[in-house]
């Protein structure tokens, strides 16, 4: 089975502060992905990474940085976190030749 | 604008009648369409997918139909059960890097 876990399942931060999120996938897999959740938004791409040190934007990647610096594992950073990004996080990945991405169990994440 | 819309964002049903989950897309590039569950708290999980060269497709209870004349995908959930109740997503691809774009969510509630 594939694992894909991530390193909190909730996080409160305060406004400024640095954030990071971790997802760890164990399928060896190419392809990461960063989502967030937002009622009635369903999932935003942020960030993808098809590769190691390799990232491309996704819909939404403002005020966000990635890092892969392993193939098995995909950052998500806030460099200054701020009110509206208080979310669900969701990380995914999937091999080069499938559609199915394989989720992470979420982030929920606070800025207060 | 929202390339893919799941227009209702709840549906009741009673347990053992049929839940029809309808997505519409605007994408005519989008030739790949998966449908994930997600329970509170835990990521999607997928379910069931169609490619474009086929108008239906079928895995026990659930059943995905594609009209692509109408850019229009539904789910069928035949019987119903309590367990289904979730939130369910539809997500779409145009084969550019195996993305997703994913629909607003409707919340499926099957009451016993």
């Amino acid at each position: 089975d594939v694992k894909v876990t991530q390193s909190s399942r909730y996080l409160v931060k305060r406004t400024g502060e640095k954030v990071f999120l971790e997802c760890v996938q164990d399928m060896d897999h190419e392809n990461m992905f960063w989502y967030r959740q937002d009622p009635g938004l369903g999932l935003r791409l942020i960030y993808f990474s098809y590769d190691v040190k390799m990232k491309e934007k996704g819909d939404i990647p403002e005020g966000y940085s990635v890092s892969r610096e392993k193939k098995e594992r995909f950052s998500l950073i806030l460099e200054s976190a701020s009110t509206n990004q208080t979310s669900m996080y969701l990380c995914a990945s999937t091999t080069v030749s499938s559609y199915e991405q394989y989720f992470g169990p979420g982030t929920r994440l606070t800025v207060t | 604008d929202q390339q893919v819309k799941q227009n209702s964002p709840s549906l009741s049903v009673q347990e053992g009648r049929i839940s029809i989950l309808n997505c519409d897309y605007t994408n005519s590039m989008f030739d790949y369409f998966l449908w994930y569950k997600k329970y509170p708290a835990e990521g999607p999980t997928f379910l069931i997918s169609i490619s474009s060269i086929k108008d239906k497709n079928e895995d026990g209870r659930f059943t995905v139909f594609l009209n692509k004349s109408a850019k229009h995908l539904s789910l069928h959930i035949v019987p119903s059960q309590p367990g289904d109740s979730a939130v369910y997503f539809c997500a779409a691809s145009d084969n550019a890097g195996n993305m997703l774009t994913f629909g607003g969510g409707t919340r499926l509630m099957v009451k016993p």
